[in-house]
Formats: structure tokens, C-alpha cells, sequence
């Protein structure tokens, strides 16, 4: 079975400039995720889809960032414009819904560093 | 406001001795508990979990031990392996099927594992 994809791997861009992260959920997972890891921390939850709406996303900074799940498969994070305090390690994952299974896949992240 | 601690950054085991790794947490809510391991340049794996209906859960060389009352887990590895080395995350989350935070995980701050031959 096939992974969690991302990319790109590493972005490096200036202050105030927008960037895109890609996330491909493992087939068949109905809910995806993306956290933002910042360096010394542990993941922080962004955003929460089941299928393409959205779940949760009361620790989104929604003036900066969106993210949509077209067709609730791939889904897209998009920083603009982003700030020093952005520079992180975006991790997406996915997980099955049912079951009360809660064990959550992780792709390998994207580095994001904002200069 | 911090509601899954990890107290120690870093731990330091020899080889074939026994880890232990510890979390504390805030939310009385959290029912469900996991620990996930990460290495450098990927993205966190799933390692065990515990229901709050349980006191320990065993797998393998891995063992999570929860007390409730204290609200406190913790992981053993036993024996330890120079290939555990890595860090550690503890997460928690809330049951709650029918509403809005299904599945939501609230990670610790990790703790840094290294297994000396």
C-alpha cells in the first residue's frame, strides 16, 4: 500500500511571497490532515477534512492560509503571505473514518523556511 | 495552553536496557492515547495506543502504560535497540464520533531517544 505523498520536499522563499504545499492521502482514507511542526515542537493541527469539507479548523490562520480537498482525494495548503514565523515542517496525514480507528498515516512533510 | 506534556527533552539508554518514556496531560476529555515515533526527515509512524478503558497495552517490545487518575502515560521498549533511537511523540484525543473533532490529535513536545551500543 502506497503512502502519503508531499510535496515539494524543501521550499525556501522571502517574506510576504505565497507558496503551495500537495498532499496525497492513502487510497481509501476519507480523512485528511495537515499539522504544522515547528522545530522543538510536536505537531499542531491545521485543518481536518472528511472527504472534501471541512471538519475542523479552528487553528487555521485563516488570513494567511487556505486549503481545499477537491473531489476529497488530494488536497492543497496554500500560505500568502507568508511570515518568518511560518518556517516549519508541514505534515500532512490521513486516516480511515470508521471503526473508531484513529491511527492517523503521515507523509514525510515539507520544510518550509521563510526568509 | 499545553495540554500533552513531555517533561524530558532528551533520554539516554544503553543498549538491551529498558526505555522508559513519559507524558503527562491535562484534558480529562482525552480517551484515547497513541505514541508515534519519528526520524529525521520523515513523517511521524504509529507505534501503539491505549483506550482509556485499559490500565496497558502491550505490543511486542513496547508496552504503554496508563494511569488515569494521575493522568499519565508512559512507553517501555524492552529491550532497547540502537535502531529505537529517535524521537517520541505522545498524542491524545477525544472519542467523539458525531461531532466535530473525530480523530483530532494533540501531540506532546517529543522526547529524543538515543540507544548507545
Amino acid at each position: 500500500e502506497a503512502g502519503v505523498a508531499q510535496s515539494p520536499r524543501y521550499k525556501i522563499i522571502e517574506k510576504r511571497q505565497s507558496v503551495a504545499f500537495w498532499c496525497n492521502p492513502i487510497s481509501g482514507h476519507a480523512t485528511l490532515y495537515w499539522y504544522q511542526q515547528i522545530l522543538g515542537q510536536g505537531p499542531k493541527l491545521l485543518i481536518q477534512f472528511q472527504n472534501n469539507g471541512v471538519v475542523d479548523d479552528s487553528q487555521l490562520p485563516k488570513d494567511r492560509f487556505s486549503a481545499e480537498r477537491l473531489k476529497g482525494v488530494d488536497s492543497t495548503l496554500k500560505i500568502q503571505p507568508a511570515k518568518l514565523e511560518d518556517s516549519a515542517v508541514y505534515l500532512c496525514a490521513s486516516s480511515r473514518t470508521s471503526g473508531g480507528s484513529y491511527e492517523q498515516y503521515f507523509g514525510p512533510g515539507t520544510r518550509l523556511t521563510v526568509t | 495552553d499545553q495540554q500533552v506534556k513531555q517533561n524530558s527533552p532528551s533520554l539516554s539508554v544503553q543498549e538491551g536496557r529498558i526505555s522508559i518514556l513519559n507524558c503527562d496531560y491535562t484534558n480529562s476529555m482525552f480517551d484515547y492515547f497513541l505514541w508515534y515515533k519519528k526520524y529525521p526527515a520523515e513523517g511521524p509512524t504509529f507505534l501503539i495506543s491505549i483506550s482509556s478503558i485499559k490500565d496497558k497495552n502491550e505490543d511486542g517490545r513496547f508496552t504503554v502504560f496508563l494511569n488515569k487518575s494521575a493522568k499519565h502515560l508512559s512507553l517501555h521498549i524492552v529491550p532497547s535497540q540502537p535502531g529505537d533511537s529517535a524521537v517520541y511523540f505522545c498524542a491524545a484525543s477525544t472519542a467523539n464520533a458525531g461531532g466535530t473533532s473525530y480523530g483530532k490529535l494533540t501531540f506532546g513536545q517529543g522526547t529524543i531517544l538515543t540507544v548507545h551500543p
